[in-house]
C-alpha cells in the first residue's frame, strides 16, 4: 500500500525567507505522481506544484520548486521568497494513474511578518 | 469554465440520521472522487466515480454510499450517521480516468457537524 509521510506537523518562518517542507512516501510503482497541495483557511485544495515520477528534472513553479529524489522516496516543497499569504495548511500527496489520490497529514506553515 | 462545486457548505445531523452531499464536476469531467478530511488531518479517500460506476473504494463502510449522474455531477451519501463523520467532505473532479494530467481540480467542500 502507499503511504506518506510528513514529519513537521507546524512550521513558522519569518516573511521573506525561504522554507523547505519535507515529504517521503512509499510505493512499488515506477510511474506515478506527487504534488504539493496548498489548502488555506478558506478550505478549497490548491494545486502548488505537480512532479511526475518518469522526470528527473525537478518541478519549479516560480518561488515553489521541488527536490525529488526517486531512489530515496523523497519530495520537499522548497518556498522561496516567502509572503503573508503562503500562510497555510500543505500537503503533500501520491497519485498513481488511476487519480486516487493518497495524502499525507499535513503541514501547517506559518508565515511571519 | 466552471469548476466544482459542492452543497451544502455547511450542515448539522444528529446521530443516527442521513445525509446527502452535492458535488457538480468540473465542466468536461467524467470522473468524480470523494474525500473525507476530519479535522487536523489529510484527506482520506472514500471512493470515486467513472461514467456513472464506481470504480474504486477507500477504507469505509457500506454505510457511505455514492452515485454519479449521466451529467457527471455526484452525491454522497451517509446513513446511521456517528460522531465520528464530523468532517470536511471534498469533491474532486478530473477529466478522465487515468487521464495523465495528474490533476485533480477540488470543491471547497462540505462542512459536516454530527451531534
Amino acid at each position: 500500500a502507499q503511504t506518506v509521510t510528513q514529519s513537521q506537523p507546524e512550521m513558522s518562518v519569518q516573511e521573506a525567507e525561504t522554507v523547505t517542507l519535507s515529504c517521503t512516501y512509499d510505493t512499488s510503482e515506477s510511474n506515478y505522481y506527487l504534488f504539493w497541495y496548498k489548502q488555506p483557511p478558506s478550505r478549497q485544495m490548491i494545486l502548488v506544484i505537480r512532479q511526475e515520477a518518469y522526470k528527473q528534472q525537478n518541478a519549479t513553479e516560480n518561488r515553489f520548486s521541488v527536490n525529488f529524489q526517486k531512489a530515496a522516496k523523497s519530495f520537499s516543497l522548497k518556498i522561496s521568497d516567502s509572503q503573508l499569504g503562503d500562510t497555510a495548511m500543505y500537503f503533500c500527496a501520491f497519485m498513481n494513474r488511476d487519480d486516487k489520490i493518497i495524502f499525507g497529514k499535513g503541514t501547517r506553515l506559518h508565515i511571519l511578518p | 469554465e466552471t469548476g466544482v462545486t459542492q452543497s451544502p457548505t455547511h450542515l448539522i445531523k444528529t446521530r443516527g440520521q442521513q445525509v446527502t452531499l452535492r458535488c457538480s464536476s468540473q465542466s468536461g469531467h467524467n470522473t468524480v472522487s470523494w474525500y473525507q478530511q476530519a479535522l487536523g488531518q489529510g484527506p482520506q479517500f472514500i471512493f470515486q466515480y467513472y461514467r456513472e460506476e464506481e470504480n474504486g473504494r477507500g477504507n469505509f463502510p457500506p454505510r457511505f454510499s455514492g452515485l454519479q449522474f449521466p451529467n457527471y455531477s455526484s452525491e454522497l451519501n451517509v446513513n446511521a450517521l456517528e460522531l465520528d463523520d464530523s468532517a470536511l467532505y471534498l469533491c474532486a473532479s478530473s477529466p478522465r480516468q487515468g487521464s495523465g494530467t495528474g490533476e485533480l481540480f477540488f470543491g471547497e467542500g462540505s462542512r459536516l457537524t454530527v451531534l
